[in-house]
């Protein structure tokens, strides 16, 4: 099956620094991916979807200048967290969909820790 | 609005007996099901979709429409069924998917 590639996998970073997660399909090409938050015990929340060159959508809550999201290349989408507090603390899924459809691939998540 | 609801945070059988992970959802209009599952310290994986009506490792989920639910069986569990099982729904083929809270299934030896 098609793979996701999420990198770091873990992260610890100073209150008020800025950490860039990256998302890549490996093996095939995402016009969209999507940003999904989870902490723990509960479940995925959808932060934003990346559609490649173009800006990306924040659903309601979600503050884009704070998780900036970038979808540079069909294979590539990046979450910077800036001036990251540790409330944000917590950890980020990326998916990426092939064609058009519903069918979606799953990184294996980031642990961003904010100290 | 549009909302997934997993109303069991744990369920624990023994081997061999049935398990059922109860999902009911909330939705105006035709939305597409989906059964995801993480086992310990794996990504998530897509274990079954409404729309395919298959069976896969012996678990199968029918779409109730009169009662909003899509509930995921299996006759007899198995160990190595353990893990943690999230209930989604995407509206609109846009791949956006809306999760339950998710049901971890503990089966004991």
């Amino acid at each position: 099956g098609a793979v996701v590639s999420q990198h770091p996998s873990r992260v610890i970073c100073k209150s008020g620094t800025s950490v860039k997660i990256e998302c890549r399909s490996l093996d095939f090409q995402a016009t969209t991916m999507f940003w999904y938050r989870q902490f723990p015990k509960q479940s995925l929340m959808l932060m934003a979807t990346s559609n490649e060159g173009s800006k990306a959508t924040y659903e309601q809550g979600v503050e884009k200048d704070k998780f900036l999201i970038n979808h540079a290349s069909l294979t590539l989408s990046t979450l910077t967290v800036t001036s990251a507090h540790p409330e944000d603390s917590s950890f980020y899924i990326c998916s990426a969909r092939i064609g058009t459809g519903n069918t979606i691939y799953f990184g294996e998540g980031s642990w961003l820790t904010v100290v | 609005a549009q909302r997934v609801t997993q109303p069991e945070k744990l369920l624990s059988v023994f081997k061999g007996a049935p398990v059922e992970l109860k999902c009911n959802y909330s939705y105006s209009g035709s939305p597409e099901l989906f059964w995801y599952v993480q086992y310990s310290r794996q990504r998530l994986q897509l274990l079954l979709r409404h729309i395919s009506r298959e069976s896969i490792k012996g678990f199968t989920a029918d779409l109730n429409k009169g009662e909003t639910s899509f509930h995921l069986k299996k006759p007899f569990a198995q160990e190595e069924d353990s893990a943690m099982y999230y209930c989604a729904l995407s509206g609109s083929n846009t791949g956006k998917l809306i999760f339950g809270q998710g049901t971890t299934l503990q089966v004991k030896p």
